[in-house]
């Protein structure tokens, strides 16, 4: 069955704190995503990656940085969080031209 | 201006009716995506539509990509109080790279008993 683990579900942290977001996919997917989701505003893409130690900007890059050294890996790093950085946090996977899964998300709250 | 729109905004049906969902592109499309999310939960993929005048269908629920490949339909038969969340269609504009998804505000069905 078709897997995309977020590590945390819901997390609280306070202004200035270094976040970490883990996603962990089982498929073999090349494709790897990062979206936020706020009211009014839908899903936004922050990063993407399509291959190993590779990464491309989204939409709304600025506030974040991603790794992935392992192909089954993709991390969200809040490096100085702020308070407008609370959202819904979702992860995706995918092969190029096939489906999109995405993660069950993790609710950030900054403080 | 949003490349993607997505109508209604929400939607309140008595359980047994019939509802659609649209959403319309500013661009012609390579791909559209249909997924429902449940509160505060992630999104759950429905169907996927890659070809003009394309259907598909599962269980209640009927998804249509018009020839110009600019518009797609999302269509619940007999809605159930299962149905309700939010729907969201996702477009993908080209057929190169990584296919990211770009999405639409999503329309929030509630379907009462």
């Amino acid at each position: 069955d078709v897997k995309v683990t977020q590590s945390s579900r819901y997390l609280v942290k306070r202004t200035g704190e270094k976040v970490f977001l883990e996603c962990v996919q089982d498929m073999d997917h090349e494709n790897m995503f990062w979206y936020r989701q706020d009211p009014g505003l839908g899903l936004r893409l922050i990063y993407f990656s399509y291959d190993v130690k590779m990464k491309e900007k989204g939409d709304i890059p600025e506030g974040y940085s991603v790794s992935r050294e392992k192909k089954e890996r993709f991390s969200l790093i809040l490096e100085s969080a702020s308070t407008n950085q609370t959202s819904m946090y979702l992860c995706a996977s995918s092969l190029p031209g096939l489906v999109v899964f995405f993660g069950e998300g993790s609710r950030l709250t900054v403080l | 201006s949003q490349e993607l729109e997505q109508s209604p905004q929400s939607l309140i049906v008595q359980e047994g009716k019939n509802l659609t969902i649209n959403c319309t592109s500013s661009k012609t499309l390579y791909g559209l995506y249909w997924y429902k999310q449940k509160y505060g939960e992630g999104l759950i993929f429905l169907m996927m539509l890659q070809k003009g005048g394309e259907e598909k269908s599962h269980e209640k629920i009927t998804a249509k990509l018009d020839e110009k490949k600019q518009q797609s339909s999302l269509h619940i038969t007999a809605s159930q109080p299962s149905h309700a969340g939010i729907y969201l269609c996702g477009a993908v504009y080209s057929g190169a790279g990584s296919y990211q998804l770009t999405f639409g505000k999503g329309t929030k069905l509630s379907v009462i008993p």
